[in-house]
C-alpha cells in the first residue's frame, strides 16, 4: 500500500468547514483512498472512499487530485462529535488498511 | 444499529493466563475478518487476517502461537492471547469487511481493552 502523510493536528471552529489534507505521492492505480475516523477508545467509523472522482455522502467530501497524488477530506459543518483522529489510507484490498498516525482534529465551541 | 460486535469490551487478567476475544458479525457472513492492535497513543496495527475453514494469516512479527485466532462459522471469530504478559496489555480491535465489494468499506468492532496485571 502507498504510504500516506498527513498533518499531526489540527483545530476547527464549530460550525466551519473542516478540510483535511493527505498526500499520497506513490499512489498506485488500483489503490483507492479511504478516510476512517476513531473517536477516543472505540472502534474506527469508516467515512468515504474513492478511486479518481470526487465523492460525496451524508458525513463528508473527498476531493481527490486529478494526479491521484493528494486527496481532501471536507468536513462542511463540524460539530463537537467530529473530534476525532482522521485516518487517510491508500490499499487496492479492504483486507490490508495499513493505517498510519491520522491527523487530530479538535473541534473547539 | 452496530454491525460488528466484540465481547468482552474490558478484561482484567493476571499475568500468565489466557484470554479470548470474540468479534461477531451482526448483519452478514463473514469469510474474512481481520484483528487489530492498538497501545496507547499509537495507531492500529493490522495483527492478522482470520479465515473461516482455514489457518488465520499473520503479519510479520506477530507471534502465532500467542495470538490463536479462530474462524468457528461465518459469523464469529475469536483471538486468545496465550499466557498474557503485561506487554500485550492492549486495545485489540476487529474488523469485517463489507459483504458487497472487496474494495468496499470495513466495519471495526467497538474494541477489546486488555489489560494485564
Amino acid at each position: 500500500d502507498a504510504k500516506t502523510t498527513q498533518p499531526t493536528s489540527m483545530d476547527c471552529a464549530e460550525g466551519r468547514a473542516a478540510n483535511l489534507p493527505c498526500n499520497h505521492s506513490t499512489i498506485s492505480g488500483n489503490e483507492y483512498v479511504y478516510w476512517y475516523r476513531q473517536i477516543h477508545s472505540q472502534g474506527p467509523q469508516y467515512i468515504i472512499h474513492g478511486l479518481k472522482n470526487n465523492e460525496t455522502n451524508e458525513m463528508a467530501s473527498l476531493i481527490i487530485t486529478e494526479d491521484r497524488k493528494s486527496s481532501t477530506l471536507i468536513l462542511p459543518h463540524a460539530t463537537l462529535r467530529d473530534t476525532a483522529v482522521y485516518y487517510c489510507i491508500a490499499s487496492d484490498s479492504w483486507g490490508k488498511l495499513q493505517f498510519g498516525a491520522g491527523t487530530q482534529v479538535v473541534v473547539t465551541p | 444499529g452496530a454491525v460488528v460486535s466484540q465481547h468482552p469490551s474490558r478484561v482484567i487478567c493476571k499475568s500468565g493466563t489466557s484470554v479470548k476475544i470474540e468479534c461477531r458479525s451482526l448483519d452478514f457472513q463473514a469469510t474474512t475478518m481481520f484483528w487489530y492492535r492498538q497501545f496507547p497513543k499509537q495507531s492500529l496495527m493490522l495483527m492478522a487476517t482470520s479465515n473461516e475453514g482455514s489457518k488465520a494469516t499473520y503479519e510479520q512479527g506477530v507471534e502465532k502461537d500467542k495470538f490463536l485466532i479462530n474462524h468457528a462459522s461465518l459469523t464469529l471469530s475469536t483471538l486468545t492471547v496465550t499466557s498474557a504478559h503485561p506487554e500485550d496489555s492492549s486495545f485489540y480491535i476487529c474488523s469485517v469487511p463489507s459483504a458487497h465489494s472487496s474494495t468496499d468499506t470495513q466495519y471495526f468492532g467497538p474494541g477489546t481493552r486488555l489489560t494485564v496485571l
